[in-house]
């Protein structure tokens, strides 16, 4: 069984500050990605990163980047130089084949 | 583009009534899901499906059944409406690139049960 962890609820950052969400995870699989999927106020979910569990490099994808601590088993997500836009519920996830497990999501502001 | 769509943004029933969710996509995509995204909970399948009038139970299927009959369209069904079955539904397809499961999502249902 798989299970993702979000302690952080709620967050808030200032515009063009750095910004940190927190995830663990679980899973007995050997053969996993994780995700960081975000969801701004029109419901569109969509997809930030993401990271296969056998690469060791952190994934990055402009101003968003991962710190995979496989051993850990803890996969935050980094926002540099955040935007407005970047205000929305962000959602971790880990998957394998056609199984995903959503954390609870961490709901983000980005203050003007 | 992908294309996943919900057939309403909003829908109100009343308790004890049999409701329709309908959910067409346009990639011809073999999987299909139904979830439920409640506060502090994160999204929860309800039902996912391989293949036409294929279909497995997720992690919350009790009160929902589901109905695949052509390869675009998974609807999710909710026999008996009840309030505790208000919540946001979204819809997602996927395809398999590699070893990797790319899930594309529909842009949600709120349904209020009354």
């Amino acid at each position: 069984a798989q299970t993702v962890t979000q302690s952080q609820p709620e967050m808030s950052v200032q515009e063009a500050e750095t910004v940190t969400l927190s995830c663990t995870y679980d899973t007995s699989e050997s053969n996993y990605y994780l995700f960081w999927y975000k969801q701004p106020p029109s419901r569109q979910m969509i997809l930030v990163i993401r990271q296969e569990a056998y690469k060791q490099q952190n994934a990055t994808e402009n101003r968003f980047s991962v710190n995979f601590q496989k051993a850990a088993k803890s996969f935050s997500l980094k926002i540099s130089d955040s935007q407005l836009g970047d205000t929305a519920m962000y959602f971790c996830a880990s998957g394998y084949g056609q199984n995903f497990v959503f954390g609870p999501g961490t709901r983000l502001s980005v203050l003007p | 583009d992908v294309k996943v769509t919900q057939s309403s943004r909003y829908l109100v029933k009343r308790t004890g009534e049999k409701v329709f969710l309908e959910c067409v996509q346009d990639m011809d995509h073999e999987n299909m899901f139904w979830y439920r995204q409640d506060p502090g909970l994160g999204l929860r399948l309800i039902y996912f499906s391989y293949d036409v009038k294929m279909k497995e139970k997720g992690d919350i299927p009790e009160g929902y059944s589901v109905s695949r009959e052509k390869k675009e369209r998974f609807s999710l069904i909710l026999e008996s409406a009840s309030t505790n079955q208000t919540s946001m539904y979204l819809c997602a397809s996927s395809f398999r690139v590699g070893g990797l499961e790319k899930l594309f999502f529909g842009s949600g249902t709120q349904l209020s049960v009354l």
